[in-house]
This record gives C-alpha cells, structure tokens and sequence, in this order.
C-alpha cells in the first residue's frame, strides 16, 4: 500500500514570496505522484503529476514539483505567490500496480496575504 | 465543456435517517469515482465503476452505503442508515477509461452532508 504525508498542514505566507509544500510518500512499490489544489466550496483540480522521465514538473499556474526518489519526497513549489493562489493542496499517490486508487495526503492549506 | 456535476450540494439530516447523492460525469468519461472527504483530511475513494460495473469497493462501508450506475453515465451513492461520523463532503469525479488509471480524473463540486 501506499501513503502519503503532508508535514504542514498551513502555511502562511506573504503575496509575491516563495512557497514550498512539503509531501513525503511511503510505498514498497514505484509510484505515480500528483498535487492537486482546491479552492472553497469546489472540487479538486489536477496541478501537475510525475508519471516519469524528468523529475522537476511543471504544472498550472506556475506551480512546479521534484520527484527525490532517495529522499521519497516530491515539494511544491513556486516562486511567487498570488493572493489568489490561497486554497487547499493536497498530495496523492499511486502504486504503478495498484490498480486505480490515488491516496491522498490531509492536505496543506496555503493563505496568501497581501 | 460541461464538468461533473453534483446534487444537492448541501444535505443536512439526522442520524438513522437515509440520503441519497447524484452525480452526473463528464461526457464520454467510462470511469466514475465516489470520494469522501471527512474534514481536516484527504478525499479517500469509495468506489469506482468502469462504465457500470464495479472495479474497486474495498473502502465502502456496505453495511450502510451503497451505490449504483445502471446505465453506465450517472451514479447514486446512497447512506442508509446514517451516522454522525458520516458527516463530510463527498465528491464524485470521473475520467478517461484506460492506461491503468493514469487518466486526469475531473472532480465536481461536492455533496457537504451534516448528520445531527
């Protein structure tokens, strides 16, 4: 089975600083990773996702992510943080064997203030 | 193009009582998930259907829950007898057949249910 671990759970931080989420996976097998986002009172949308090949990812809005398969993680980043990026970041997992399930992390949530 | 969608996005009712939760998929998208999303946490799969069969319901709690596809396009999830610890937002999503469930999966808004 596989899992997955957000270490913070909010992070506060200024409009135009840098940000990183940290997500550290647990899995016996090789695995699919995503960071999905959710703003309130929506569903989840895809950011981005390492399926394989290059490790840094680049996804929507500005957002980018690195697979350390040595250090089992895979942190989002950017560098510069709208107002409107505030909402919940969530983690997910999938063992390339395992069927279909994604697991999902508790989620980070990201406040954006000016 | 039109999302999934979902109703009602609000249900509050009391425990013991039954409730029932709609979604409609994407169109064109085989695959359909049912998630539930206990607050303070990640959305963890119910149940997915490949068209209208079952392909994983490891995590339902059939004892109450149960859920249906019949023509392979919309879906009920149905809570019969509710508990307080039912009380979350369940969302329904839904994907692209195929390549091992690498597809993007597209997510509706949600069902926020309140047990009393």
């Amino acid at each position: 089975a596989q899992s997955v671990t957000q270490l913070d759970s909010q992070v506060p931080v200024f409009e135009e600083a840098p940000v990183e989420l940290r997500c550290n996976y647990s899995s016996s097998v090789s695995v699919y990773l995503f960071w999905y986002v959710q703003y309130p009172n929506q569903g989840l949308q895809l950011l981005l996702k390492y399926l394989s090949g290059s490790t840094l990812v680049k996804g929507i809005n500005g957002f980018e992510a690195e697979f350390n398969k040595s250090q089992t993680s895979f942190h989002l980043r950017k560098p510069s943080v709208h107002i409107s990026d505030t909402a919940e970041y969530f983690c997910a997992v999938k063992g390339r064997n395992s069927g279909y399930a994604l697991n999902f992390g508790k989620g980070t949530s990201l406040l954006v203030t000016p | 193009e039109a999302g999934v969608a979902q109703s009602p996005r609000y249900k509050i009712i009391e425990k013991r009582q039954s409730v029932a939760f709609w979604c409609n998929p994407i169109s064109g998208h085989a695959t359909l998930y049912w998630y539930q999303q206990i607050l303070g946490q990640g959305p963890k799969l119910l149940i997915q259907f490949q068209n209208n069969g079952v392909v994983d319901d490891s995590q339902l709690p059939k004892d109450r829950f149960s859920a249906e596809r019949l023509k392979g396009v919309d879906s009920t999830l149905k809570i019969q007898p509710a508990k307080l610890e039912d009380s979350a937002v369940y969302l329904c999503a839904s994907s692209l057949a195929g390549t091992g469930g690498l597809n993007e999966q597209f997510f509706g808004p949600g069902t926020r249910l309140t047990v009393l």
